[in-house]
């Protein structure tokens, strides 16, 4: 099976930096995913790391270390409007051959004026 | 517009009763998905499917069934026989090799059994 963590909640300023862990344990791993959902909304893709190092995407990076079991997702200049939750998602090897990606609890990030 | 539509996006059933959600994906994806999502928690698998007429169970298949009959179509029944069906309900697809793409969302439903 496979093991995911990340913070339930975090808070920070509008304007700031913020960086939201995620740790993992699997075998097979074959990629790792940062989504955002706001309340009773689908999750939406944010960003795709397979190899180690860091992945820019405008004001949201994304980082990965294999060897480590460790990502974060980094938002620069935070808004309002990026107030949601942050799903992590680890892409393994399952039985039977198929490659499905495992969701973490999320980590809810509140942005406060 | 492509895309993934789920209906309805609230749904209220009785106790006892059976409930079958929509899904339906004009995106030409091989893969599609279900997940659960209950309050703080994150997307437990369902079932999926990659490929017609193929669906393999997920972590949380017990009281759950689907079919896979046309690439564009994923339904999902959920039975009187899951104990806790209240939830939200996440569909999704995925393209590439074996369904290796990113996966696309459907905007979900509320399902809410009285």
């Amino acid at each position: 099976g496979q093991n995911i963590d990340q913070p339930t909640e975090m808070t920070a300023t509008e304007g700031a930096i913020v960086q939201i862990n995620c740790t993992y344990q699997t075998s097979g791993f074959n990629g790792l995913f940062w989504y955002q959902q706001h309340a009773g909304e689908a999750p939406t893709f944010l960003s795709y790391n397979v190899l180690d190092g860091l992945e820019e995407k405008g004001r949201f990076s994304s980082f990965l270390s294999r060897s480590k079991g460790y990502s974060y997702l980094l938002l620069k200049e935070l808004q309002m409007k990026d107030s949601a939750s942050y799903l992590c998602a680890v892409r393994a090897h399952r039985t039977g051959g198929s490659y499905i990606p495992t969701f973490g609890r999320g980590t809810s990030l509140i942005v406060h004026p | 517009d492509g895309g993934i539509t789920q209906s309805p996006k609230y749904l209220f059933r009785k106790e006892g009763q059976n409930v079958t959600l929509s899904c339906e994906q004009n995106l030409n994806h091989d893969a599609m998905y279900w997940y659960r999502q209950d309050p703080g928690q994150g997307l437990r698998l369902i079932y999926y499917s990659q490929i017609v007429n193929d669906f393999q169970k997920g972590d949380i298949a017990e009281g759950y069934s689907v079919s896979r009959e046309k690439k564009e179509s994923f339904p999902l029944t959920v039975t009187s026989a899951q104990k806790n069906p209240t939830a939200f309900y996440l569909c999704a697809s995925s393209g590439g090799l074996a369904g290796t793409d990113t996966q696309y969302f459907g905007p979900g439903t509320r399902l809410t059994v009285l």
